[in-house]
């Protein structure tokens, strides 16, 4: 199946700094979405993007498919947004499935 | 719109024990999902519905788990019996179709096995 690795797996940040989160992939996918799991454990929809740029408020994705990864960033971070975030992939045939990486610990300071 | 509903959003059983998850998917939905999420990790599919038939449920451990979606709406996913390792966040998810489409995630249930 098409492995993911998302990078780094802790980040701790000050209130108002700006942050990158990685997301490798193995193959070719249909489907990404980046995802933010608070701390009561509700998955939310952050961006599906299979490829190209979205932007939504202080957050904004990138996914470069032909070289297989996706960022996600953070601007002028507030402690609202700590939490784990999961990079999801789908590809086709055997890898039609949504297959999540370890996910990115994410802790904002106040 | 209302968003994916779980019950109940945590369930405290001993070993041995039966127990069942409740789903109900967004509107519209055609695709059910129910995945399982272990402490600090993302979550695995267990099984994937497409209106009432389980179009992949090659994860699904079928000695012990068993799930169904009559009528093609609401879901339940069961254990029987539960083991110490099945301690876990069942998550249920939906989308408007298979493949290529965004899914929306439940609150999830968080099983405890004593």
């Amino acid at each position: 199946g098409i492995q993911v690795e998302q990078s780094p797996p802790d980040l701790i940040l000050q209130e108002g700094a700006n942050s990158t989160l990685r997301c490798n992939f193995s193959d070719s996918v249909n489907n990404l979405q980046w995802f933010h799991q608070n701390p009561w454990g509700q998955l939310i929809n952050l961006f599906y993007i299979p490829s190209g740029t979205k932007q939504n408020g202080r957050l904004s994705a990138t996914t470069v498919a032909t070289e297989r990864y996706s960022l996600l960033y953070i601007s002028s971070s507030q402690t609202t947004d700590s939490g784990v975030y999961f990079c999801a992939v789908e590809g086709s045939g055997a890898n039609s499935k949504l297959t999540f990486g370890k996910g990115i610990t994410l802790s904002v300071r106040p | 719109e209302a968003g994916v509903v779980q019950s109940p959003r945590y369930k405290i059983i001993e070993k041995k024990q039966p127990v069942a998850f409740w789903c109900n998917p967004i509107s519209g939905h055609n695709t059910l999902y129910w995945y399982l999420q272990n402490l600090g990790q993302g979550p695995e599919l267990l099984i994937r519905y497409e209106n009432e038939e389980a179009v992949d449920d090659s994860q699904l451990p079928k000695d012990r788990f068993s799930a169904e979606r009559l009528k093609g709406v609401d879901s339940t996913l069961k254990i029987q019996p539960a083991e110490l390792g099945d301690s876990a966040v069942y998550l249920c998810a939906s989308s408007r179709g298979p493949n290529q489409e965004t899914q929306y995630f439940g609150p999830g249930t968080r099983l405890l096995v004593l």
